[in-house]
């Protein structure tokens, strides 16, 4: 969905590096999510932000950390890579729903990264 | 704590009906959702349907819910080679939780 971006697309990178990933969205939407994906075990989800000043760690928040800079911007970094955390990672955001009445996510390109 | 599962593999033949299972633990699960995943790209949603509902049809999708048995799954009338794709079911409560996704059903469509 064009109407969220994440850049990079594709990034290698050597252990022990910090990275960050950026995810912008132009749909409005306060909720915004980061997941990693893995074959065979689906959508994982590291991090979420429900506004601005609301961030909550997912299952696997351990190594990851983000930044919520604005209500469009949310960015995930990883503070020293590692292998294990070469994976495809997407990033969503969903309108509240109790405005919406649905918790609809609208996802990212996805960014593929590796760790060398 | 929360689960959702599905089978990983999935083979059809053109112009046959696939039907994608799932089955989740949360009985407080609100909304359920279908995604679809083409090569090299994000998760499309398919459709929803809320948890007080049986069955929701749109076009050549069938979605069908027993909510007794936790139980979900997505029909998909006259597959095509389009429709080869990796299939997300996923639920939530809605309010302050985030999706819980299945680990995804690759629909292999043989010509």
């Amino acid at each position: 969905d064009a109407d969220v971006t994440q850049t990079p697309r594709n990034r290698i990178t050597k252990t022990g590096k910090r990275i960050m990933l950026e995810c912008s969205q132009t749909k409005g939407h306060d909720r915004m999510y980061w997941y990693r994906q893995d074959p065979g075990l689906g959508l994982r989800l590291i991090y979420y932000s429900f506004d601005v000043k609301d961030i909550n760690k997912g299952e696997i928040s351990d190594g990851y950390s983000v930044s919520r800079q604005a209500q469009a911007k949310f960015s995930l970094s990883l503070e020293s890579a590692i292998p294990n955390q070469t994976a495809l990672y997407f990033c969503a955001t969903s309108g509240d729903a109790r405005k919406t009445n649905t918790d609809t996510q609208y996802f990212g390109p996805g960014t593929r990264l590796t760790v060398l | 704590g929360e689960d959702v599962e599905q089978s990983l593999f999935l083979s059809v033949r053109e112009g046959d009906s696939s039907v994608i299972n799932c089955t989740y633990t949360d009985s407080s699960s609100t909304y359920l959702y279908w995604y679809k995943q083409e090569p090299g790209a994000g998760l499309q949603l398919l459709t929803y349907i809320f948890s007080n509902m049986d069955m929701k049809q749109d076009q050549r999708l069938t979605v069908l819910l027993n909510k007794k048995d936790k139980h979900l799954s997505l029909r998909i009338a006259d597959t095509q080679t389009g429709d080869s794709a990796i299939y997300f079911c996923a639920e939530t409560r809605g309010g302050r939780r985030a999706l819980t996704f299945g680990s995804g059903t690759r629909l292999q469509v043989q010509p």
